[in-house]
This record gives C-alpha cells, structure tokens and sequence, in this order.
C-alpha cells in the first residue's frame, strides 16, 4: 500500500463548481496535513494547512481532516479558471520522518 | 513577498558528469530542503538542512549526492556523478520552522529542470 494515495484526475469542472479533492494515507504518524498547488512548471505552493484532525478554512478553500479514516479533503468553492493547477497533497509527523510525504497531484481544469 | 530563488532554471550534463545545483532560501529563515520530481511522478523528498548538517535523508540520497550552504546566503546541490534516472525537476524550499513542529510552511523555489544526457 502506497503511503499516500491521490486520485491524478484530471478533474474538469465549470467554472463556479464546487471541487473535491481527496487523499488517503496509510501513516498513522502523520499529525500535518497540508494542500499545496502547483502550476505548469513552478515550485509548490501551500494554500491550507491543518494540523491533527478537523476543518479549517479561508476564503474560499476548506480543509478537512478524519483521522480514523485517514482520509483527508480540500474544497475548493465557486471554482475559477485561475484555480486550473494540480493540487498535491502533503504530510508529515512529528516524530521519525519529518519530511513532507506528497501524494502524486490531482491536476484540475476549471472550464470557463 | 520573499521568495526562494534556484539557479539554473534549466541544466543539460553529460552522464557521468558533476552538476552543482543553487538555492537562495528566505533570508529569516533555519530550515532548508531538496526536493526533486521526476517528470509524472510524485515529489520526493532528498534531505533537510539544519545548523550546518543534514537533520534527515531519504534513502534516494546517496553518496552521490551532497549539500552544502558554503555562505550565509547560499545553499547547494552536488551531485558528483549523474546518472540518467538524475533527471528531474530538483527544488529547494525554505522554512522558518521544522515541518515537524509548529507551523510547517515550506517555501519552494520554482525549481531547477535536471537532463541528464
């Protein structure tokens, strides 16, 4: 079983849909859940960051963590062209490894 | 808003060859990294950097590779004989804080792209 598991899309959506991404992780040391976009070319990019379980959110972009399930979210509302980027997923421990385990990216195209 | 920055964007070798890859971290910040993505894959940690040593290495991190922050503002790649699986995409990130406490926000340059022929 692969550490973190991520869907590879691609995902299209029109513009002003709501967008699920998901990742699974088998770890149960993680306790740092973060979503980073990518664009064509360019360094990651972190847009959300949680830390154990629960939800968080900012603007229009909401991060949800189940642990029990290993299972973690992001959500992205009323989607734009400019989101049209691949969405990696990204975590970490505390303890042991440290470093940031990425899922393989989830590439979105939003349609105008 | 401060960035990391990476020279060169792009580096074409010959096999067997050194490459020296750079990095400009934030300047405030402690933490550095090397992370690379091999075209269509996932990216994969290479090593953390922390009061002038290594705080943790992937086991693609080999003798082959090194790093080295040789000034106060610089922090380096070596790869002393590159192989064609070396290609990829390599980055270099930056933090204020250990992904492992606190606020784990990494900062990535926009990477340099690795041929290795």
């Amino acid at each position: 079983q692969k550490e973190v598991e991520q869907d590879p899309g691609p995902l299209s959506v029109p513009e002003g849909a709501i967008v699920s991404l998901n990742c699974t992780y088998s770890n149960s040391a993680f306790q740092y859940f973060m979503w980073y976009r990518q664009y064509s070319r360019k360094g990651p990019e972190l847009l959300m960051y949680t830390y154990s379980s629960g939800n968080k959110e900012d603007g229009r972009f909401t991060a949800q963590v189940d642990k029990s399930s290993k299972y973690i979210s992001l959500f992205i509302r009323d989607s734009q062209p400019s989101d049209s980027a691949t969405y990696l997923c990204a975590m970490s421990g505390t303890t042991g490894r440290r470093a940031l385990t990425f899922g393989s990216g989830t590439r979105l195209q939003v349609q105008p | 808003e401060p960035e990391v920055t990476q020279t060169p964007s792009h580096q074409v070798t010959q096999m067997g060859q050194e490459v020296i890859l750079r990095c400009v971290p934030i300047s405030n910040h402690l933490y550095f990294y090397w992370y690379r993505q091999i075209l269509g894959q996932k990216v994969e940690f290479l090593v953390s950097f922390y009061n002038n040593e290594i705080s943790e290495k992937s086991e693609i991190f080999d003798d082959q590779f090194s790093v080295e922050r040789p000034d106060g503002s610089n922090f380096t790649l070596k790869i002393r004989s590159t192989k064609l699986e070396d290609s990829a995409m390599y980055f270099c990130a930056s933090s204020a804080s250990s992904p492992g406490q606190g606020r784990p926000k990494l900062f990535f340059g926009s990477g340099t792209q690795l041929s290795v022929l």
